[in-house]
């Protein structure tokens, strides 16, 4: 099985730009998480999915960042204007309902994002 | 209050020892899961070891186990036979009661020395 797939790996853009970062889910995982990372605060959930209709958006930073999920293959956050404070690491992550009381999260490669 | 506190930034470890990560976690639910995940240089994020708050037994996942000390919430990672690939990040994790978040510490900087 495949596992979370993110897109693109790295990417570096000028402040004022609008930034797209894509996730594909594990197939037939109904949640998705959207989290960053900085060295200054760690990793932090931003947003996530159940069965594609967002359930907590209350680690969203501002209204900059917006996050949708169209179909069970297929997320994306963005970040429109982008600023260099929002320069991390971004990670997609999912994880399957049911079956597992663990619950784990797989987690996506991760996006570099650099803004300039 | 931290939910989770991972007090030690970066530890040390000779090749082919042991070595204890620690983890505490405050929570009031009595229904919790607790995650160890590992960050290698790569940046990847992986999923080591789970222990729930009603196994009556410390998870283990090959060189990997979890003592899981309840009363004094604290669920610490124990490496066995460090090898110079466990050089990385370890976080801590919790998700309490039917939530879906995790909670993350901030990590623990581990080195392998040969």
């Amino acid at each position: 099985d495949a596992g979370v797939i993110q897109s693109p790996r790295h990417e570096v853009t000028e402040m004022g730009q609008e930034v797209t970062l894509r996730c594909k889910p594990i197939s037939g995982h109904d949640y998705l998480f959207w989290y960053r990372q900085t060295m200054m605060r760690g990793l932090e959930l931003l947003i996530y999915f159940n069965n594609n209709v967002p359930i907590d958006d209350s680690g969203m930073p501002e209204d900059r960042f917006s996050a949708k999920m169209p179909n069970a293959s297929f997320s994306t956050l963005k970040i429109q204007p982008s600023e260099p404070r929002d320069s991390a690491v971004y990670f997609c992550a999912s994880t399957p309902v049911g079956g597992s009381v663990k619950h784990e999260q797989y987690f996506g490669p991760g996006t570099r994002l650099t803004v300039t | 209050a931290q939910k989770i506190t991972q007090t030690q930034p970066g530890m040390f470890v000779q090749e082919k020892e042991a070595v204890t990560l620690d983890c505490t976690y405050d929570t009031s639910d009595p229904s919790y899961g607790l995650f160890w995940y590992k960050q290698p240089s790569s940046g990847e994020m992986i999923f080591l070891i789970y222990q729930g708050s009603y196994d009556q037994q410390n998870a283990t996942e090959g060189r990997y186990s979890l003592n899981f000390q309840k009363a004094r919430k604290s669920a610490n990672l124990v490496i066995s036979a460090s090898q110079l690939g466990d050089s990385a990040m370890y976080f801590c994790a919790m998700r309490e009661g039917t939530g879906d978040k995790l909670i993350f510490g901030t990590g623990t900087r581990l080195q392998v020395f040969p």
